[in-house]
């Protein structure tokens, strides 16, 4: 089935450790992103990619890190630099970046910073 | 800069009821799009509906309706005889044309809605 998987589903990290964010898609779609989903404040945009090898900061980059080096991936690192990384992460992948094209979500990880 | 704002955090209704999600938003493109998502208890967001600036036809499927009102900035989003399955978290989004390839989807804080048998 075509779809984009995110794993973990659950994530505990201690306090200071970096942890990767792993998104795969099968869509064979070219733009790929990262948003960042805490209670009561909606969808901010952390990352976008529209090519292989490309990304651009979103509106909340500051503490995360990515790279894309095959079209199907694009994984997420959550630095120690980031002040308040416990919330629910969600990818999605569109088929080209452009504003008329819906995105397609996987099911989220949700990160827990102890 | 684009702005979408859901006044509604939280919803909660009887089933068989009908139900508007109001969707109010901001941009100084003159072509832009703009989409509901729901989400689900399991996490994903599926995608409902994408309108464009140029087409103010309102939509229906099924049980759902779409009201787009350029002259008020709002995009409303209506459930007729509203079902225990529609219980879940729906967001609008805007997205800009002249962003071009760079395009992003900024959303709404979400609108909780809640449907009690």
């Amino acid at each position: 089935d075509g779809g984009i998987t995110q794993s973990p589903k659950y994530l505990f990290r201690k306090e200071g450790q970096n942890v990767t964010l792993s998104c795969e898609q099968n869509l064979n779609h070219d733009a790929m992103y990262w948003y960042r989903q805490d209670p009561g404040q909606g969808l901010r945009l952390i990352y976008y990619s529209q090519i292989v090898n490309d990304f651009q900061k979103g509106d909340i980059a500051e503490g995360y890190s990515v790279s894309r080096e095959k079209k199907e991936s694009f994984p997420l690192t959550v630095t120690s630099a980031q002040k308040n990384p416990t919330a629910f992460y969600l990818c999605a992948s569109s088929i080209r970046g452009l504003a008329n094209t819906e995105a397609f979500f996987g099911q989220g990880t949700r990160l827990t910073v102890v | 800069a684009q702005k979408v704002t859901q006044a509604q955090t939280e919803i909660s209704v009887v089933e068989k009821e009908d139900v508007t999600l109001d969707c109010v938003y901001e941009t100084r493109d003159t072509t832009y799009y703009l989409f509901w998502y729901k989400q689900p208890p399991s996490g994903e967001l599926v995608f409902l509906i994408r309108r464009n600036s140029f087409d103010e036809q309102n939509e229906i499927s099924g049980r759902y309706s779409w009201n787009f009102q350029k002259s008020t900035s709002s995009f409303n989003f209506t459930i007729t005889a509203s079902q225990v399955v529609d219980s879940a978290v729906y967001f609008c989004a805007l997205s800009e044309a002249t962003q071009g390839a760079n395009s992003k989807l900024t959303f709404g804080k979400g609108i909780t809605l809640s449907v009690r048998p």
